[in-house]
């Protein structure tokens, strides 16, 4: 399956700060998604991306999926305590490869 | 959205043994899958669960290890044989309805090999 890199492993935030994870692949991918699974939780679907320069916003998180889809981001503003968990970005291609994904902490 | 299910939710069992993991879900999905999470790690897919054939395994698991059935639309089971130390890990089952983007995964199973 395709191989996607995460970045940062791990982010810590001030409450209130804004942070960004990253996700590349070195090929061109068919779309794309995000999970996020919170600390002794299961995986859960955030969004899908699938076009070329596709940006979405889910209150305080903006997706993005670049130009040549071959990376992607997620923005999350005002970081709060309910952000805590992991998020992953996952190359779908039929089947999920998903990144070693990002461990947010959140500093109150 | 589709509510999945697992049993056991954790088990601890001894080495050379086998666990058998059931994955039910509330609706009907047209593909399962089960993944293979280390604690603090990424999921890694096992197998595509057919429905009426056999599965469809990634590099490095086998059928002889992993078996896995689906008999119908909405059940599945993975089962873990002569299990070592080394398959200590969380097991999710997921499933992907038709028209859906998403997958929405099973609470996992932790199984501990002594």
């Amino acid at each position: 399956g395709q191989q996607v890199m995460q970045i940062p492993q791990y982010q810590h935030v001030q409450e209130g700060e804004d942070f960004t994870t990253y996700c590349n692949s070195s090929t061109t991918l068919s779309n794309i998604q995000w999970y996020k699974q919170r600390p002794g939780g299961h995986p859960v679907f955030l969004i899908q991306l699938v076009k070329s320069g596709e940006v979405k916003k889910q209150k305080r998180l903006t997706f993005q999926f670049g130009e040549a889809k071959k990376n992607s981001s997620l923005h999350i503003t005002a970081t709060q305590t309910t952000d805590v968990g992991t998020y992953f970005c996952a190359a779908n291609d039929y089947k999920l490869s998903f990144g070693a994904g990002t461990t947010v902490t959140v500093r109150a | 959205s589709a509510v999945i299910s697992q049993k056991p939710s954790r088990d601890i069992c001894q080495r050379g043994t086998s666990l058998t993991i059931q994955c039910q879900v509330d609706s009907q999905v047209t593909m399962m899958f089960w993944y293979r999470q280390q604690p603090g790690q990424s999921l890694t897919l096992i197998a595509t669960a057919n429905q009426g054939s056999e599965a469809t395994y990634e590099s490095g698991f086998v059928i002889d290890k992993f078996p896995i059935s689906r008999p119908n639309l909405t059940f599945s089971t993975l089962t873990v044989s002569n299990m070592s130390p080394e398959d200590s890990s969380i097991y999710l089952c997921s499933g992907e309805g038709q028209g859906y983007n998403e997958q929405f995964f099973g609470p996992g199973t932790r199984l501990t090999v002594l």
